[in-house]
């Protein structure tokens, strides 16, 4: 299966964390992504996640559990210049190389 | 080092035409994929193209269809153009398929 969930919209203020939760059924999962989208542009990379735990990458951490089919997002220190949207996605293929299913993506806002 | 590059930028064509889409890779990469994303959702893969041949597909139709060139390049063409065909068109490019993707700037493509 391949059903992916993540919160339609959300907003957090300007300085503060937020957390982006994206869930997804477990059955030939291979590699988790996170991609940001500003309105109009392309998908950017944030994250890869393959093995459970955190990764942290400067303001942005990403956490995967695989026995649970849960994993998430986390912005600290919010600037206005992260209102976008973010995407997670998925390799179910199993097929030798990347198939990436998204989400329909979590728009956030921030505000001041 | 140049990114992943995609022609034109944007495309207004009526229905039962024929467009074709140009992408070309990051440098260094030798995977395309191509994804559709419609106005609020996720991008949808359409195919993923390896030493010139289509290596995995999405549940698209067959007025689908790509190429790659040796050069690593591809193409995109979508025969008989339906309304529901208008989203914007991403190119995606990597290392083997294996490796993570990186995103074009996208074409968007209006079917009037």
């Amino acid at each position: 299966g391949q059903n992916i969930d993540q919160p339609t919209e959300m907003t957090a203020t300007e300085g503060a964390i937020v957390q982006i939760n994206c869930t997804y059924q477990t059955s030939g999962f291979n590699g988790l992504f996170w991609y940001q989208q500003h309105a109009g542009e392309a998908p950017t990379f944030l994250s890869y996640n393959v093995l459970d735990g955190l990764e942290e990458k400067g303001r942005f951490s990403s956490f995967l559990s695989r026995s649970k089919g849960y994993s998430y997002l986390l912005l600290k220190e919010l600037q206005m210049k992260d209102s976008a949207s973010y995407l997670c996605a998925f390799d179910y293929s199993g097929a030798g190389s990347y198939q990436l299913t998204f989400g329909k993506g979590t728009k956030l806002s921030v505000i001041p | 080092d140049a990114g992943v590059t995609q022609s034109p930028t944007h495309l207004i064509k009526t229905r039962g035409q024929q467009v074709t889409l140009r992408c070309s890779p990051k440098s260094g990469h030798d995977t395309v994929s191509w994804y559709q994303q419609a106005l609020g959702q996720g991008p949808q893969f359409i195919f993923q193209y390896y030493e010139e041949e289509e290596r995995q597909r999405g549940n698209f139709p067959d007025r689908f269809s790509g190429h790659q060139f040796p050069n690593y390049s591809s193409e995109l063409n979508v025969n008989a153009l339906l309304l529901g065909d208008s989203a914007l068109y991403l190119c995606a490019s990597s290392l083997a398929g294996w490796e993570t993707q990186y995103f074009g700037p996208g074409t968007r493509l209006l079917v009037l």
